[in-house]
């Protein structure tokens, strides 16, 4: 059984440039979120799709955007790149709703250089 | 909004125990996670708290008292391989997204 994946790996861009980021999650899994780590930080919550939808949204500008497909997976789209977009992005992936338990897989990320 | 503390790094020796702490204030309150990372590497789960009280799991125990927004996660008998940041993350409202807290970062000393 597959864990979430995530792909490319690295990616160096310039400023200005435009990125796709893209995601797979766990087999049996129907929701992704995205989450953006700074060097030193913690995960910060850039938003969730669920349904193809985008169900939440955390304080990211519209420059982030994404989508999910009908087979689940997600891509993470961040247009006219900063220097402060570089980080590593972690998609992470969770079952059909249960009001009681709310655990998270995350894949390996993708460390996004913008120079 | 979220607020989620916990001491920026530790250092503690090969063998000995060490507590990791994290306050929370939060809008509503659904559970709170730990993680491990490892430089470079995705978040991995290590433990889940809902109700007060004590979860043991092996070397790894985590607690949580909801009427203080505090958990601790404490791990003991350490092992070199156990140098790794420590997430704790709180599931708070209707959605189900995560709000870290900045990570503690622990070194393991021989």
């Amino acid at each position: 059984d597959a864990g979430v994946t995530q792909s490319p790996t690295h990616l160096i861009k310039t400023r200005g440039q435009q990125v796709t980021l893209r995601c797979s999650p766990k087999s049996g899994h129907d929701t992704v979120s995205w989450y953006q780590q700074a060097l030193g930080q913690g995960p910060q919550f850039i938003f969730q799709y669920y349904e193809e939808e985008e169900r939440q949204r955390g304080n990211f500008p519209d420059r982030f955007s994404g989508h999910q497909f009908p087979n689940y997976s997600s891509e993470l789209n961040v247009n006219a790149l900063l220097l402060g977009d570089s980080a590593l992005y972690l998609c992470a992936s969770s079952p059909p709703t249960d009001r009681s338990y709310n655990e998270q897989f995350f894949g390996p990320g993708t460390r996004l250089t913008v120079l | 909004g979220q607020n989620i503390d916990q001491p920026t790094e530790m250092t503690a020796t090969e063998g000995a125990i060490v507590q990791i702490n994290c306050t929370y204030q939060t809008s509503g309150f659904n559970g709170l996670f730990w993680y491990q990372q490892h430089a470079g590497e995705a978040p991995t789960f290590l433990s889940y708290n809902v109700l007060d009280g004590l979860e043991e799991k092996g070397r790894f125990s985590s607690f949580l008292s909801r009427s203080k927004g505090y958990s601790y996660l404490l791990l003991k008998e350490l092992q070199m391989k156990d140098s790794a940041s420590y997430l704790c993350a709180v599931w708070a409202g209707t959605a189900s997204k995560l709000t870290f807290g900045t990570g503690t970062r622990l070194q393991v000393t021989l």
